[in-house]
């Protein structure tokens, strides 16, 4: 049982290029969640996604799109990245139907820096 | 949106010794969690606490749904309790994430 993982841990774009982060868990969560972190702050929401073939925009969604495809993977689209977008990325899930609970679990963080 | 504060943002400690952080709330919530992002940047799930009590070792945490606070517990600190610890909030009834506070920086010197 690996929880959530990301892929990949670190990547170097250059402004203007396209890339995709691909979040998967195997505990068959239905919520699952896009967060960036920024240098001594705590995580921001950018995309959230309560069930397969569902996405909704979070906090600072703009410049990102996502798709969830298959209930197990949440992917996360930067269009073309800017250096602002430099920031670790983590991805997080959780089980939530209704009466369960609600714990989200995090993967170990995609570090994206935009040249 | 819900505002989440935690306090104090920075600590600093002797091997040993107990704290206790604190983390404020302006709405009623669902979720309530505590982490601790360890100087590899990885986020640790401590306690999924939207209300009352645990314990889980040298930690604990007490969430006061009704006055809109929780505190976190540290026990005999070791070097290795060093990080950021975050409180993040999920307001009752909504369907999105989490909301973090920024954290306190606790460093626990030996």
């Amino acid at each position: 049982n690996a929880g959530v993982t990301q892929t990949p841990k670190f990547r170097v774009l250059k402004t203007g290029q396209s890339m995709t982060l691909l979040c998967a868990q195997d505990m068959n969560h239905e919520y699952m969640y896009w967060y960036r972190q920024d240098p001594g702050m705590g995580l921001r929401l950018i995309h959230y996604s309560v069930g397969e073939g569902t996405t909704a925009k979070g906090e600072v969604p703009d410049g990102y799109n996502v798709s969830r495809l298959k209930k197990q993977n949440f992917l996360l689209g930067l269009e073309s990245a800017a250096p602002s977008q430099t920031s670790v990325y983590f991805c997080a899930s959780a089980l939530t139907r209704t009466g369960s609970s609600y714990e989200q679990y995090f993967g170990p963080g995609t570090r994206l820096t935009v040249t | 949106g819900i505002q989440v504060e935690q306090s104090p943002p920075d600590l600093i400690l002797q091997e040993g010794a107990n704290s206790t952080l604190r983390c404020n709330f302006s709405d009623s919530v669902n979720n309530l969690q505590w982490f601790h992002q360890n100087p590899w940047g990885q986020l640790i799930n401590l306690f999924y606490i939207p209300s009352g009590t645990k314990q889980n070792g040298r930690l604990s945490a007490t969430t006061v749904a009704t006055e809109r606070y929780s505190l976190l517990y540290i026990s005999s600190s070791q070097t290795t309790d060093s990080g950021v610890y975050f409180c993040a909030v999920r307001r009752g009834g909504g369907a999105d994430g989490l909301t973090f506070g920024k954290g306190t920086h606790l460093i626990i010197q030996p």
